[in-house]
């Protein structure tokens, strides 16, 4: 069971709009640690696809965005694209006594 | 740019150490980072074993802290990875990654398989 809770697939069509929750609880998200996402291609390592909540790399499209409200974040993911089909994990940091580094379980996107 | 690379053996057998490599190329193990291992069964999940700071300072997952080490190696560029009285739980494709606060850059990735 993972200390960030994520829904374990979402779907949507080529166009559409979708998103993503993490549900954390005080001790991570609610304490006012930042999250991070990844996009995992399969067979590829994750890549960093948004950081500090909201935060865009270099060479990440603007269809990705982030945002964090309390103990949740989102990723929403639009203009869905095929290419866009990969698993998507978030990520913060958390103050009990389980793993300083914690993890959502991690989601199937797929693009319908 | 930095990059790193992951290297070390695929396969070890049950109740041995695992023991793995991460080169970094492009900069300096020594900036201002720390140096993380992340781990992924297949199938699966990421889980966080640990980091190391160059001065060699670490954390570790509480879960595998009786049996993980990290180290640093500042001469070579690289830092690595020992895991102790390994079962087949612990076969998972084991990744190097720099931690900012989040994990960017991170390597290709190397499998590891625990079987006799």
């Amino acid at each position: 069971q993972s200390v960030l809770t994520q829904p374990p697939s979402v779907s949507g069509a080529p166009g559409q709009r979708v998103t993503i929750s993490c549900t954390g609880s005080s001790s991570n998200i609610g304490a006012g640690y930042d999250v991070h996402w990844y996009q995992q291609l399969p067979g590829t390592a994750p890549k960093l696809l948004i950081y500090g909540n909201s935060n865009r790399p270099s060479g990440v499209p603007d269809r990705f965005s982030g945002s964090k409200s309390g103990t949740s974040a989102s990723l929403a993911i639009t203009g869905l694209q095929a290419e866009d089909e990969a698993d998507y994990y978030c990520q913060s940091y958390d103050s009990s006594l389980s793993a300083h580094v914690v993890f959502g379980g991690g989601t199937k996107l797929t693009v319908l | 740019q930095v990059q790193l690379q992951e290297s070390g053996p695929g396969l070890v057998k049950p109740s041995g150490t695992l023991s793995l490599t991460c080169a970094v190329s492009g900069g300096s193990i020594s900036s201002s980072n720390w140096w993380s291992w992340v781990r992924q069964p297949p199938g699966k999940g990421l889980e966080w074993i640990g980091e190391i700071y160059h001065s060699g300072s670490t954390n570790y997952n509480p879960s595998l802290k009786s049996r993980v080490t990290i180290s640093v190696d500042k001469s070579k560029n690289q830092f690595s990875l020992k895991l102790s009285s390994v079962t087949a739980a612990d076969t998972a494709v084991y990744y190097c990654a720099r931690a900012v606060n989040w994990f960017d850059p991170w390597g290709q990735g190397t499998l590891v398989t625990v079987s006799s």
